[in-house]
């Protein structure tokens, strides 16, 4: 089993919907979780970053993460075709810290349709 | 732009050979890492250097291997290539020895490998 699981979509949507994507993770030490963003032929970049459960909200992106159901999910209100990417959740704990890096899901591929 | 430099951006070769991929970290960082992606395992961890010493390994085949050189900059090789090693390798950078505050890595844009 993976640390990190995300459904690896695609996932389409009309312009101006609202995008709810998910990971579940199973490794109870993580406390620090991120959302990356990848455009083709791109590498990824640090889209939010959440500490601990609760909400993050950045613009038009909401990060929410419940470590009770180890469920970490991103909002994206109002979509544009500007988010059409591949969305990584990524996660590491405190034994991570200096010892090993991010542990990150498999992406999931976001097409917003104008 | 990342300010992470990664070459050759593609690179085509046969099942057996040798490669040598490279990465230059932002000006200033002092860790690399190296990431796999594929398509069907997402972005795996391979290894990760700070200031010229390895510091962890993640899932990196005994057939690779890695160093970061004194200007910093650092080489993954990749031998006895297999079907199997075709994907996206990403190098990444970041200024502390580990993984701190945002959890934020710089990434390149990624060396293709196709072996065939």
């Amino acid at each position: 089993q993976k640390e990190v699981e995300q459904d690896p979509g695609p996932l389409s949507v009309p312009e101006g919907a609202i995008v709810s994507l998910n990971c579940t993770y199973s490794n109870s030490a993580f406390q620090y979780f991120m959302w990356y963003r990848q455009y083709s032929r791109k590498g990824p970049e640090l889209l939010m970053y959440t500490y601990s459960s609760g909400n993050k909200e950045d613009g038009r992106f909401t990060a929410q993460v419940d470590k009770s159901s180890k469920y970490i999910s991103l909002f994206i209100r109002d979509s544009q075709p500007s988010d059409s990417a591949t969305y990584l959740c990524a996660a590491f704990g405190p034994q991570d810290t200096g010892r090993r890096a991010l542990t990150f899901g498999s992406g999931t591929r976001l097409q917003v349709q104008p | 732009d990342s300010g992470v430099t990664q070459t050759p951006k593609h690179l085509i070769t046969a099942t057996g050979q040798r490669v040598t991929l490279r990465c230059s970290p932002r000006s200033g960082d002092l860790s690399v890492y190296w990431y796999q992606q594929s398509l069907d395992q997402g972005l795996q961890f391979l290894i990760q250097y700070y200031n010229g010493e390895e510091r962890a390994k993640g899932n990196i085949l005994e057939r690779f291997s890695a160093q970061q050189f004194p200007d910093l900059h650092s080489e993954l090789n990749l031998s006895s290539l297999e079907l199997g090693d075709s994907a996206l390798y990403f190098c990444a950078s970041s200024s502390s020895s580990g993984i701190a505050g945002t959890g934020e890595l710089f990434f390149g844009e990624g060396s293709r490998l196709t072996v065939l």
